[in-house]
């Protein structure tokens, strides 16, 4: 029962370097998001895919790219690494859109 | 622009106290509310409400969705110390069904 896997679980960088954060999912769930978690903040949506093929921005998109070449998989990249980037990483799946979403446990990461 | 609020956003009570946590939202093209409970990790899911005034029940936990007043509540009897959490509410709304969360409420629950 792996569910929704996201690795690494802690990661530090550096300033301008980039790096991709995995997230892979064994459900056959069509719908994956990314979150970003900051004290106070709430989750904020960063970007989120439909299907093998298609993704499109959330509210927070600046600094990060995404791609969903197969349905299991949705990684997300950081581009150039700056110090605001510095949260709580989750990724999400859901069966379809608009029920329950499943969550990995997360990806803390610090920008220094 | 779309909108989650949460109120409050944080309360303490104690063991056996009952609890009511509030959601309201102004969000484009409702789909449904999730609520979620975050302990230290991943938010877990708890209920998915799409029409009103239909109650969902799980043991202690209950909620209930008004789409006229564009409100939420989850309610917790008997509260106890393992309820002590951040709670989340979310809205799935709009043609891609975006999901987007308030910003909790942490709940602590002293013995």
């Amino acid at each position: 029962n792996a569910g929704v896997t996201q690795t690494p679980k802690f990661q530090v960088l550096k300033t301008g370097q980039s790096m991709t954060l995995q997230c892979a999912q064994d459900m056959n769930h069509e719908y994956m998001s990314w979150y970003r978690q900051d004290p106070g903040m709430g989750l904020r949506l960063i970007h989120y895919s439909v299907g093998a093929g298609i993704t499109d921005q959330g509210e927070v998109p600046n600094g990060y790219n995404v791609s969903r070449s197969t349905t299991e998989d949705f990684p997300l990249r950081l581009l150039s690494a700056a110090p605001s980037q510095t949260s709580v990483y989750f990724c999400a799946s859901s069966f379809r859109m608009g029920t329950e979403a499943f969550f990995g446990q997360g990806t803390r990461l610090t920008v220094v | 622009e779309d909108k989650v609020v949460q109120s409050p956003l944080s309360l303490v009570v104690h063991e056996g106290d009952t609890v009511t946590l509030n959601c309201s939202y102004e969000v484009t093209n409702f789909r449904s509310l999730l609520w979620y409970k975050q302990e230290k990790k991943a938010p877990t899911f708890l209920f998915m409400l799409t029409s009103s005034g239909i109650e969902k029940k799980s043991g202690r936990l209950s909620s209930i969705l008004d789409k006229k007043e564009l409100f939420s509540i989850l309610n917790i009897t008997a509260t106890q110390t393992g309820d002590s959490a951040v709670y989340l509410c979310a809205l799935t709304h709009g043609s891609n069904y975006k999901l987007t969360f308030g910003k909790g409420t942490l709940l602590t629950v002293n013995p």
